[in-house]
């Protein structure tokens, strides 16, 4: 159960795009499209912004997108707002009802 | 509205237990999977158990099993995670969530702090 591999930080500008990736092996994020990514603002909860690879909650954002290609998963958050400044979590489904965590990407937006 | 309020974390010394309760509100209880998540202070996320609606399936992190046990009870819309044998690095704030999306958490609670510490 080893966490998937994010970058500890990414940042843009109001209005840019940003892709955060999260990396992974066959046996969690290659093996199942079973993707999921959260937002957390300071000392709040995780909120679910994609789940099943590229879907969006009701109430989500168009702006806010996924993909997966191989063992790597990818969130794309278009037309950067000051609010999306936030840390990001993926998840994957690893089996046997075990998800698996990366460790966090903090957006900063400029 | 669905609501998730946690409670019973607090300060308790390594080797001690401590029960983590979860309130549910505004939905259907019996019909969701639920989870426990921790965050270590500082730290990224790390899923620690699973139970299905009917509690038939449970499984658990490497890192608590043999020493955690999750439950449910339905005619209460309660979920619980005893912790024994507690270490300073079970030192988080848990949240439980509801497996309403497949393997996703569609719902979270506010969280409930646990510290390890003599």
């Amino acid at each position: 159960q080893s966490a998937l591999t994010q970058p500890r930080s990414v940042s843009g500008s109001p209005g840019q795009s940003v892709t955060i990736s999260c990396t992974g092996t066959s046996s969690d994020v290659g093996g199942y499209n079973y993707v999921s990514w959260y937002q957390q603002h300071p000392g709040k909860a995780p909120k679910l912004m994609i789940y099943d690879v590229s879907k969006r909650p009701s109430g989500v954002p168009d702006r806010f997108s996924g993909s997966k290609s191989g063992n790597t998963a990818s969130l794309t958050i278009s037309g950067l707002q000051a609010e999306d400044e936030a840390d990001y979590y993926c998840c994957s489904y690893a089996g046997r009802y075990i998800r698996v965590f990366g460790g966090g990407t903090k957006l900063t937006v400029l | 509205e669905v609501q998730l309020v946690e409670s019973g974390g607090g300060l308790v010394q390594p080797g001690g237990s401590l029960r983590l309760s979860c309130a549910a509100s505004g939905f259907t209880f019996s019909g969701y999977s639920m989870n426990w998540v921790r965050q270590a202070p500082g730290k990224g996320l790390e899923w620690v158990s699973y139970i299905s609606g009917s509690s038939s399936t449970i499984y658990y992190a490497d890192s608590v099993k043999g020493r955690f046990t999750i439950s449910r009870d339905n005619a209460k819309s309660s979920l619980y995670l005893q912790m024994n044998s507690l270490r300073a690095e079970d030192t988080a704030v848990y949240y439980c969530a509801r497996g309403g999306l497949n393997y996703a958490d569609d719902y979270w609670g506010q969280g409930t702090l646990v510290t390890v510490s003599s």
